[in-house]
């Protein structure tokens, strides 16, 4: 059964600072992985998808990297905003589902 | 514009009731899922369902029921059988190769 384990759980910078959040997976065989924000109270909305064949995804100020062979995936935010404060979730699919780890809750002072 | 619309927002329940939470979505995606989420804690797997007429119990499905008669709606009944009902659902869907899934805003369950 897959897990996942997202590190830190929570993480507070101020502004302007680039950030690194951590996803590691136990199964490596899946098909794509999926980053996700999700602001207090609301869904989830989709950040990046990186196809298994690939090794990252970038859309603007957010690049994430994968290394299946290992488990491994990185958030990379580049300048920090307050308004990128939120809870980011990693979920690597397989079987046609997803499995999620617990999240990293960010919050960036202004 | 495509979505994923769920309702209610909030949904109070007396315990001993059924409710039942409402999801459409009109994305033509064929596979639909709901998951539970819990304070501090991921998203877990309730029941899925890969084309009409046809589910999966996912990783906590008891006290739980869904139907799939249409391919754009997929319900969830939380029996009185939950005993821990309270918690926030969410509503997703993915197309059949899997490629992404969307998800909808959530309903807020509270037992009173």
């Amino acid at each position: 059964k897959q897990e996942v384990t997202q590190i830190p759980a929570a993480l507070s910078v101020p502004e302007g600072e680039n950030l690194v959040l951590n996803c590691s997976f136990t199964d490596s065989a899946i098909y794509n992985l999926q980053w996700f924000r999700q602001d207090p109270g609301k869904g989830l909305t989709s950040l990046l998808l990186i196809q298994s064949s690939q090794r990252e995804q970038t859309s603007g100020r957010l690049n994430a990297s994968l290394d299946k062979s290992s488990g491994r995936s990185t958030l990379y935010i580049a300048a920090s905003q307050p308004g990128d404060s939120a809870t980011y979730l990693c979920a690597p699919s397989s079987a046609r589902q997803l499995t999620f780890g617990s999240g990293t809750q960010l919050t960036v002072l202004p | 514009d495509g979505g994923i619309t769920q309702s209610p927002k909030y949904l109070f329940r007396k315990e001993g009731q059924n409710v039942t939470l409402s999801c459409e979505q009109n994305l033509n995606h064929d596979a639909m899922y709901w998951y539970r989420q819990d304070p501090g804690q991921g998203l877990r797997l309730i029941y899925y369902s890969q084309i009409v007429n046809d589910f999966q119990k996912g990783d906590i499905a008891e006290g739980y029921s869904v139907s799939r008669e249409k391919k754009e709606s997929f319900p969830l009944t939380v029996t009185s059988a939950q005993k821990n009902p309270t918690a926030f659902y969410l509503c997703a869907s993915s197309d059949k190769s899997g490629y992404g899934y969307t998800f909808g805003s959530g309903t807020r369950l509270t037992v009173v």
